[in-house]
């Protein structure tokens, strides 16, 4: 089966640095994405992992374990422009083509307050 | 702006109608793909077209359907409309939609309220 675990919510604090976990399941797995939307937007895009370790990319970092199913997105020197949702989301092959879908998880609502 | 425009930004409707929402891809995408993101919900894969023909199909209701057409615009139809249908609808693009490091941008979305 296909399942991608986030938490629900969580809060932080301006100029703080925050962790947003995500586990996932898949049938074969092909890259994971990290998105942020806020509330009523579109997702934009924030980072890709394909291979293990950490990307990092300005205040934001994705980092990957395939072996144990694990990202992580750090964002540093947090700004209240800065809470959003942020979603998981794993790119899971399937068919014969090798044509690939986005498996998105729930999301994780992050309020940062002063 | 991800380059991705989709018409119209809200629409309000009744129950049992019809609607179409639609989708340009950014310039050069090839692939189109429809998501449905219910109150509270994440985003749910719907459908995915590449270059005019239908990929990838998601948990898309058999009254709902889409197409993409020679210009690689998409249409997704929601038909015999339900309270429950209402939602946000986006849709995503990418320059081919199976190379590794394809990745998909989404549009701003259209807000489906049926009454």
């Amino acid at each position: 089966g296909q399942n991608i675990d986030q938490p629900t919510e969580m809060t932080a604090t301006e100029g703080a640095i925050v962790q947003i976990n995500c586990t996932y399941q898949t049938s074969g797995f092909n890259g994971l994405f990290w998105y942020q939307q806020h509330a009523g937007e579109a997702p934009t895009f924030l980072s890709y992992n394909v291979l293990d370790g950490l990307e990092e990319k300005g205040r934001f970092s994705s980092f990957l374990s395939r072996s144990k199913g694990y990202s992580y997105l750090l964002l540093k020197e947090l700004q209240m422009k800065d809470s959003a949702s942020y979603l998981c989301a794993v790119r899971d092959l399937f068919g014969s083509g090798g044509y690939n879908k986005l498996i998105f998880g729930a999301g994780t609502r992050l309020a940062v307050h002063p | 702006d991800s380059g991705v425009t989709q018409t119209p930004k809200h629409l309000i409707t009744a129950t049992g109608q019809r609607v179409t929402l639609r989708c340009s891809p950014r310039s050069g995408d090839l692939s189109v793909y429809w998501y449905q993101q219910s109150l509270d919900q994440g985003l749910q894969f719907l459908i995915q077209y590449y270059n005019g023909e239908e990929r990838a199909k998601g948990n898309i209701l058999e009254r709902f359907s889409a197409q993409q057409f020679p210009d690689l615009h998409s249409e997704l139809n929601l038909s015999s409309l339900e309270l429950g249908d209402s939602a946000l609808y986006f849709c995503a693009s990418s320059p081919k939609g199976e190379a590794v490091a394809d990745t998909q941008y989404f549009g701003p979305g259209t807000r489906l309220t049926v009454l």
